[in-house]
């Protein structure tokens, strides 16, 4: 299996950061690489695919990047509708996700 | 749009076999890839497996000899069939679309999830 690590697993910050959420994975999955979010109590949500092509409708301060084994996730100007889990997810064999990252209103 | 939407019991027994039905409305099953994923309380997201349109499956190793997941396109739905199921099994389980773009897979139409517990 491919395994992969996102860090931190929580953060706190305030409305107007720049957050950065990175994933790790245990080894090459060139740019096979997704974003999503979930909020509580919700389905998640595609942010980004391909490491760093923004889906349809997301707003644009969301930004990927990234390829092989290191990856990150860019919110800018975090907006209280942000504050949510984040997952990383890879497609390049047999999908596996990231265990999340948490982003706290400080 | 393409929407998903999850069915069967609520509640299973230990050692009992779990079955999910996802229902395709607004679009084909005759492509992309139908997967399931399950998010156990308080945790993360799991991916199970999914099955492509030409009925090719590829499942979690973790939950392989346990778990199949098949394909009916003349209903437009894909199911979910997991063996001797215990308490670990309890999660939501949602079924998802692995839409893809220049072979790169992601899962962006999703059911609005099913709650699975396993209890005596």
């Amino acid at each position: 299996d491919i395994q992969m690590t996102q860090s931190p697993s929580s953060l706190s910050a305030s409305v107007g950061d720049t957050v950065t959420i990175t994933c790790r994975a245990s080894q090459s999955v060139m740019s096979f690489l997704n974003w999503y979010q979930q909020k509580p109590g919700q389905t998640p949500k595609l942010l980004i695919f391909a490491a760093s092509s923004l889906q349809s409708g997301v707003p644009s301060r969301f930004d990927g990047s990234g390829s092989g084994t290191e990856f990150t996730l860019t919110i800018s100007s975090l907006q209280p509708e942000d504050f949510a889990t984040y997952y990383c997810q890879q497609t390049y064999s047999t999908w596996t996700f990231g265990q999340g990252t948490k982003v706290e209103m400080k | 749009q393409v929407q998903l939407l999850e069915s069967g019991p609520g509640l299973v027994k230990p050692s009992e076999t779990l079955s999910l039905t996802c229902t395709v409305s607004g679009g084909s099953i005759s492509r992309d890839y139908w997967t399931w994923i399950r998010q156990a309380p308080g945790k993360g997201l799991e991916w199970m497996g999914f099955i492509s349109n030409s009925a090719t499956t590829n499942y979690s190793p973790s939950l392989k000899s346990r778990l199949t997941i098949s394909l009916d396109t003349s209903k437009n739905q894909f199911s979910l069939r997991l063996t001797s199921v215990t308490a670990a099994d309890t999660a939501v389980y949602y079924c998802a679309r692995g839409g893809s773009s220049y072979l790169h897979y992601f899962l962006d139409v999703w059911g609005r999830g099913t709650t699975v517990t396993v209890s005596s």
